[in-house]
């Protein structure tokens, strides 16, 4: 079975300070993709950032950025410099063979002014 | 485009009662999925189509739902005899088979009473 870990059900981050949201994932695929949405408050989920794999780089997205750990199936995201705006679910993913995405239990990040 | 689009978005219904949701995807997604998101739960895949074709279904669709897409465009979801445990968010996303990146909708949100 794929499943993906999500074990901080909450976390709180100050203003223009750093954060980073732990995820890992468990499969015995060669080939799959990463993602990290957000799904603000009685809105639709957005995607984040996405990580292929077979990339061995990390991806960045402007503030955001994530630390693929591909032994150890460890995908976190890091947020730097946190805005208000940011203040959502965010939930870990993967997409395995082009078919279901599976998704974590997800993470409420607040912001702190 | 305005991305996808999902009707109605809140519904409340007496147990017992027959429901249907409609999803329009991103014009020229042909993969359309469909997941159910409970309180503080990520989303939870029900099915999946590749054009008009219903590829997936998932163990957690009983008997009581049933998926369409006719025409490989818009999507229904329908529950029949619904029960106070079908209260959720039901969400809709597609993507283009050739991209990675799913898009979703608002959600429609299932009250049985």
């Amino acid at each position: 079975a794929q499943t993906v870990t999500q074990s901080q059900p909450e976390m709180s981050v100050q203003e223009a300070e750093t954060v980073t949201l732990s995820c890992t994932y468990d499969t015995s695929e060669s080939d799959y993709y990463l993602f990290w949405y957000k799904q603000p408050p009685s809105r639709q989920m957005i995607l984040v950032i996405r990580q292929e794999a077979y990339k061995q780089q990390n991806a960045t997205e402007n503030r955001f950025s994530v630390n693929f750990q591909k032994a150890a199936k460890s995908f976190s995201l890091k947020i730097s410099d946190s805005q208000l705006g940011d203040a959502a679910m965010y939930f870990c993913a993967s997409l395995y063979t082009g078919n279901q995405f599976y998704f974590g239990t997800g993470t409420s990040l607040t912001v702190i002014p | 485009d305005t991305g996808v689009s999902q009707n109605p978005r809140h519904k409340i219904t007496k147990r017992g009662q027959n429901v249907t949701f409609r999803c329009d995807p991103i014009s020229e997604h042909n993969r359309l999925y469909w997941y159910r998101q409970t309180l503080g739960q990520g989303p939870e895949f029900l099915t999946y189509f590749q054009n008009e074709a219903q590829l997936e279904k998932s163990r957690l669709l009983s008997d009581r739902f049933s998926a369409e897409r006719p025409k490989g465009s818009f999507s229904t979801l329908e529950i029949q005899r619904t029960e106070q445990g079908d209260s959720a968010m039901y969400l809709c996303a597609s993507r283009y088979s050739g991209d990675i990146e799913a898009f979703f909708g608002q959600g429609t949100r299932l009250t049985v009473v």
